[in-house]
């Protein structure tokens, strides 16, 4: 079982970094058969995958937003991390950080979300 | 990237009602295809896998079928809880992408 919290700044300047951590307790940050991963979900809207990272670094980001998207991984800390810079009011939203899981292929354990509002 | 269409956007019925909903990818994902169940405030939570594999401790009420571009998830007597909006997603390849949902509403 693998538990999952969100946090970070609510708030977030427009044109500036949206930074997110989530903390993963419960099971290993370094198993090898998860993909940590960001998913966001504006107010009334559906599902879009931003990326995932591997225990190992290895990432995979959604190409709509690859050039403003990092995800990293602390394994001694047993967190993940998002950043998006140069942020809009577009990038308002509620932001999931989840668990894929490789093997059966699907996201397992979802954080509560970390709602993000941009201002300007 | 692989779009994932679904159909309805919403419906209306009635517990004890059996309900399909239908999501359709632009190419073969052959059977690479999730389904969520999505409340109010809460984040998604896995029903269906792999089309037709039930996630464990979903009720057997809840079903999938389909292969290659088409796909359905059923409900056959819904109950009071499963009003909700329900995503498809497709794990065939990255990036992920989910379906626009269907919100299911009491009648």
């Amino acid at each position: 079982q693998v538990q999952l919290q969100e946090s970070g700044p609510g708030l977030v300047k427009s044109s500036e970094t949206l930074s997110l951590t989530c903390s993963v307790s419960g099971d290993s940050i370094s198993s090898d058969i998860y993909y940590w991963s960001w998913i966001r979900q504006p107010a009334g809207k559906g599902l879009e995958w931003i990326g995932r990272v591997s225990a190992s670094g290895s990432t995979n980001y959604n190409p709509s937003l690859n050039s403003r998207v990092t995800i990293s991984v602390d394994t001694s800390k047993s967190h993940f991390s998002l950043k998006l810079n140069s942020v809009t009011a577009a990038d308002t939203a509620v932001y999931y950080c989840a668990s894929w899981n490789a093997v059966p292929r699907y996201f397992d354990y979802w954080g509560q979300g970390a709602p993000v509002t941009v201002s300007s | 990237d692989i779009q994932m269409t679904q159909s309805p956007s919403s419906l209306s019925a009635s517990v004890g009602d059996s309900v399909t909903i239908t999501c359709r990818a632009s190419q073969s994902i052959r059977i690479y295809l999730n389904w969520y169940q999505q409340k109010p405030g809460k984040a998604p939570k896995l029903l269906i896998y792999t089309a037709s594999s039930l996630q464990r401790g979903v009720p057997s009420r809840f079903s999938g079928t389909g292969s290659g571009t088409d796909f359905t998830l059923t409900i056959s007597s819904l109950q009071p809880e499963d009003f909700a909006t329900y995503y498809c997603q497709q794990s065939y390849t990255t990036p992920l992408t989910f379906g626009g949902g269907t919100k299911v509403e009491i009648k």
